[in-house]
């Protein structure tokens, strides 16, 4: 998974409760994002990041805030989870040639259930 | 709305078969197309990836066809193997802006 860790992997809550999922990596890569699955959705950009301090919405934005303090790490928070927000959420890598960033490397995953 | 179509959503083959998994996009800024490939309880992984000038590309087993003027393209599995099983998934991006657009994805399953 490319240097990428999330944590938790697996994570059950309640509506109404705030919810921090952690991606960190290894690569020193400039670019981060967070991606939601869902079943006849494929995977859809909530927000990401083009370096420190620096985030931008993405898809499906409404309900999550991200934060970028350091290079390695990209948190996503959910202020008070519901139900909708059910998902397996994953974190992606990439890095920039000439401004361009194709590749993305994503990591292994959070599985999040709000009851 | 889907700028990214995905067909079909599942598909089962038989062991040498050749799986095609067909994609069609709307936005013609779309300058890189990859294919990620998906086991369970893992996340997507590069298999393949084309560019809007190129109508073919191969990488082993697996090609993808492009048809620039449809906005189509497509990703066929050679000589299909049960290890293939897994989510495909098609894609597109606008290159200097980092967002992928997914389409829904097929899961396929080759079956010995």
């Amino acid at each position: 998974d490319a240097g990428i860790t999330q944590s938790p992997r697996h994570k059950v809550t309640e509506t109404g409760t705030p919810v921090t999922l952690r991606c960190h990596q290894t690569e020193n890569h400039r670019y981060m994002y967070w991606y939601r699955q869902d079943p006849g959705h494929g995977l859809r950009l909530i927000h990401y990041s083009y370096g420190v301090k620096d985030t931008d919405k993405g898809e499906v934005s409404d309900g999550y805030s991200v934060s970028r303090s350091k290079t390695e790490d990209f948190l996503l928070t959910l202020e008070s989870a519901t139900s909708s927000q059910t998902s397996v959420y994953f974190c992606a890598i990439s890095e920039s040639n000439m401004g361009i960033q194709e590749t993305q490397y994503f990591g292994p995953g959070t599985r999040l259930l709000v009851l | 709305q889907q700028q990214v179509k995905q067909s079909p959503q599942s598909l089962i083959v038989q062991k040498g078969g050749i799986p095609i998994i067909n994609c069609a996009y709307e936005n013609t800024a779309f300058d890189y197309f990859p294919w990620y490939q998906q086991f369970p309880g893992k996340g997507p992984a590069l298999l393949i990836a084309i560019r809007p000038d190129v109508s073919e590309k191969k990488e082993g087993r697996f090609t993808i066809s492009f048809n620039k003027s449809a906005k189509q393209f497509s990703l066929h599995i050679m000589d299909s193997q049960p290890g293939d099983s897994a989510t495909y998934f098609c894609a597109a991006i606008i290159s200097n802006t980092g967002k992928l657009i997914f389409g829904q994805g097929t899961t396929l399953q080759v079956k010995p």
